[in-house]
């Protein structure tokens, strides 16, 4: 139980488009997820939280404008790059915090997708 | 505001040996603190967690840590080192009303035989 996954695993895209990931939550709903950015060697940084049916709150020195969030429904969010540049590129991580009651899930913790890699060239 | 500090970006040890990954925490309330590990381009797993209830926590693969009040620290432990256990390791503590995590920068732990 508890699986989140990542797609796509891996992106290459070119500088100026932009790109979009999901982050669904296979077997739980999750009123709530977060997206993390992790440079090589580095730790994760909170970039967003994003709250079903409601504006995403972004960490201070984030651009919303450019990291647009999307929590349409219980197990999907959507994280879109948009304009990418090669600065960009990392290591992005989504978690999913579990609603309240469902069974043997604690809605304390956070469940983390696979990642996904993007290079911007 | 509430912070993690991890002692040593890396850590190495031979198998067999024990393993020590140092965290120390600050917090003005009662913390909930977390041991994540992750190996290369893969997301994060959950080691263990500490919820202000039994003080010494067992997790997965043979690992615990001790949350000790009076030294701020939550130190994740594991007897016999194994060549699997290599691996980028996180502690994190909870903030807010929304869970969020704050994460320590990680200790990468190379095990040799």
């Amino acid at each position: 139980g508890a699986v989140v996954s990542q797609h796509p695993s891996w992106v290459i895209c070119k500088s100026g488009t932009s790109v979009k990931i999901e982050c669904r939550s296979l077997d739980f709903q999750a009123t709530t997820m977060f997206w993390y950015r992790q440079f090589p060697k580095q730790s994760l940084m909170l970039m967003a939280t994003s709250n079903e049916g409601s504006k995403a709150t972004y960490e201070q020195g984030v651009e919303k404008d450019k990291f647009l969030i999307n929590h349409a429904s219980l197990t999907l969010s959507t994280l879109t790059v948009t304009s990418a540049h090669p600065e960009d590129s990392s290591f992005y991580i989504c978690s999913a915090r579990p609603s309240p009651g469902q069974d043997f899930l604690s809605s304390y913790e956070q469940y983390f997708g696979p990642g996904t890699r993007l290079t911007v060239t | 505001a509430q912070s993690v500090t991890q002692l040593g970006s890396h850590v190495s040890v031979s198998e067999g040996a024990l393993v020590l990954l140092r965290c120390n925490y600050s917090s003005s309330v009662p913390p909930y603190l977390f041991w994540y590990v992750q190996y290369p381009n893969q997301g994060l797993q959950l080691l263990l967690k500490y919820t202000s209830a039994a003080t010494l926590v067992k997790g997965i693969n043979g690992f615990e840590a001790e949350f000790k009040k009076s030294e701020t620290s939550f130190h994740l432990t594991k007897p016999s080192a194994h060549m699997s256990d290599a691996a980028e390791y996180f502690c994190a503590v909870r903030i807010g009303g929304y869970n969020k995590l704050i994460f320590g920068a990680g200790t990468r732990l190379a095990v040799h035989p």
